[in-house]
């Protein structure tokens, strides 16, 4: 079965330091790979996906994720924090062969310090 | 702008009652959900349907029942055996679960609080 394990249900850093939100998921074929911000009282927002390709991932406000096979790693990073960058991240896999069905990790949510 | 359209944004209810939570989405997507989120335990998927007038249960459904008459909507209804109903409830859709990346486009959610 596909799982989804996102390491740190809480992340902090400082307003300018890196961000590394770590996902690790298990799954028999390759899956495609999601990361998803959700600000509070809010639905979820595609942040970027890796589907086929190039396995580092550009998304939106300067976030990028890189897909490792070997690793079964899909982890996002930022190079530079912003406190508008605060929320709660939730990394997700979606496979398309024997069910079609979309696995969140637990999320981690992201506290950005002064 | 196409998108998804919950309501209501905040629901209190008795204990005992039904409310039914309302999604409708302009995207022409094929499948629509519903997840449940529960602090710390990410999205839960209480039923899906990738076509008018067919549904199925997803991880949670005791206590949810719901429709799909028309493409657009797909209303949820949280009935009164749902043992513990306070929660946030997320609609979500994507164009379909056969074809694509399974990218979902969400709601702003509903957040239920049962008195």
């Amino acid at each position: 079965a596909q799982s989804v394990t996102q390491l740190g249900s809480h992340v902090s850093v400082s307003e300018g330091a890196l961000v590394l939100l770590r996902c690790n998921y298990s799954s028999s074929v390759p899956p495609y790979l999601f990361w998803y911000v959700q600000y509070p009282n809010q639905g979820l927002q595609l942040l970027l996906k890796y589907t086929t390709g190039a396995t580092l991932v550009k998304g939106i406000n300067g976030f990028e994720a890189e897909f490792k096979k070997s690793e079964t790693s899909f982890h996002l990073t930022k190079p530079s924090a912003h406190m508008s960058d605060a929320a709660e991240y939730f990394c997700a896999v979606f496979q398309n062969t024997g069910g079609f069905k979309t696995i969140f990790g637990a999320g981690t949510r992201l506290f950005v310090k002064a | 702008d196409g998108g998804i359209t919950q309501s209501p944004k905040y629901l209190f209810r008795k204990e005992g009652q039904n409310v039914t939570l309302s999604c409708e989405q302009n995207l022409n997507h094929d499948a629509m959900y519903w997840y449940r989120q529960d602090p710390g335990q990410g999205l839960r998927l209480i039923y899906y349907s990738q076509i008018v007038n067919d549904f199925q249960k997803g991880d949670i459904a005791e206590g949810y029942s719901v429709s799909r008459e028309k493409k657009e909507s797909f209303p949820l209804t949280v009935t009164s055996a749902q043992k513990n109903p306070t929660a946030f409830y997320l609609c979500a859709s994507s164009i379909s679960m056969g074809v694509g990346t399974g990218e979902l486009f969400f709601g702003e959610g509903s957040r239920l609080t049962v008195l």
